[in-house]
């Protein structure tokens, strides 16, 4: 199993541009999660995902998009970027009814 | 409603030291607590879990941390803290009463001195 994979590792965008970050999972977990994370902050939850085609808000939603039309895939989409985006964003999934998440590497994006 | 507070935001011991990590939680539902370690330029991985049943959970790499309602405290410890373990690690609390929502503290970097 590669667990859970992310694409690109790096990026750096202009303010404006726009990107999709992808995630993919190979365990079949039913629960997928997309996260932000900045220095002293810990983890701030953008989107989740229960299932195919069901997504919903998390804490800090604005400025970004998902959709979730396979088990695997959960890419997150950033539209009109802002130097406010710039931060490690990390994709998690879990199984439903199971506790602990598993994530992805990571993805570092700077925004200038 | 859950919230986690991480006591330390970097911690210094010497290599064959204890390692404690200090993590107070509230929740107004019995809680699901975890702890989770991030080596550099790496995703989260879990280190134990605290569900229900015993509240001294062993986890990996010789870690545990123990439940403790009273104190509405989780810390975490090692007996014997080796190069290996600097990283940060985050503590995470989970309500019971279903849902998925985890919230998670602001971490705790370890250093280790040799």
């Amino acid at each position: 199993n590669a667990g859970v994979t992310q694409t690109p590792k790096f990026r750096i965008l202009k303010i404006g541009q726009s990107m999709t970050l992808q995630c993919t999972q190979d365990m079949n977990h039913n629960y997928m999660y997309w996260y932000r994370q900045d220095p002293g902050m810990g983890l701030k939850l953008i989107y989740y995902s229960v299932g195919a085609g069901i997504t919903d808000k998390g804490e800090v939603p604005n400025g970004y998009n998902v959709s979730r039309s396979t088990t695997e895939d959960f890419p997150l989409r950033l539209e009109l970027a802002a130097p406010s985006q710039t931060s490690v964003y990390f994709c998690a999934s879990s199984r439903q009814g199971a506790y602990e998440q598993y994530f992805g590497p990571g993805t570092r994006l700077t925004v200038t | 409603a859950q919230s986690v507070t991480q006591l330390g935001s970097h911690v210094s011991v010497s290599e064959g030291a204890l390692v404690l990590l200090r993590c107070n939680y509230s929740s107004s539902v019995p809680p699901y607590l975890f702890w989770y370690v991030q080596y550099p330029n790496q995703g989260l991985q879990l280190l134990l879990k605290y569900t229900t049943g015993a509240t001294l959970v062993k986890g990996i790499n010789g870690f545990e941390a123990e439940f403790k309602k009273s104190e509405t405290s989780f810390h975490l410890t090692k007996p014997s803290a080796h190069m290996s373990d600097a990283a940060e690690y985050f503590c995470a609390v989970r309500a019971n009463t279903g849902g998925f929502k985890t919230i998670f503290g602001a971490g705790t970097r370890l250093f280790v001195k040799a």
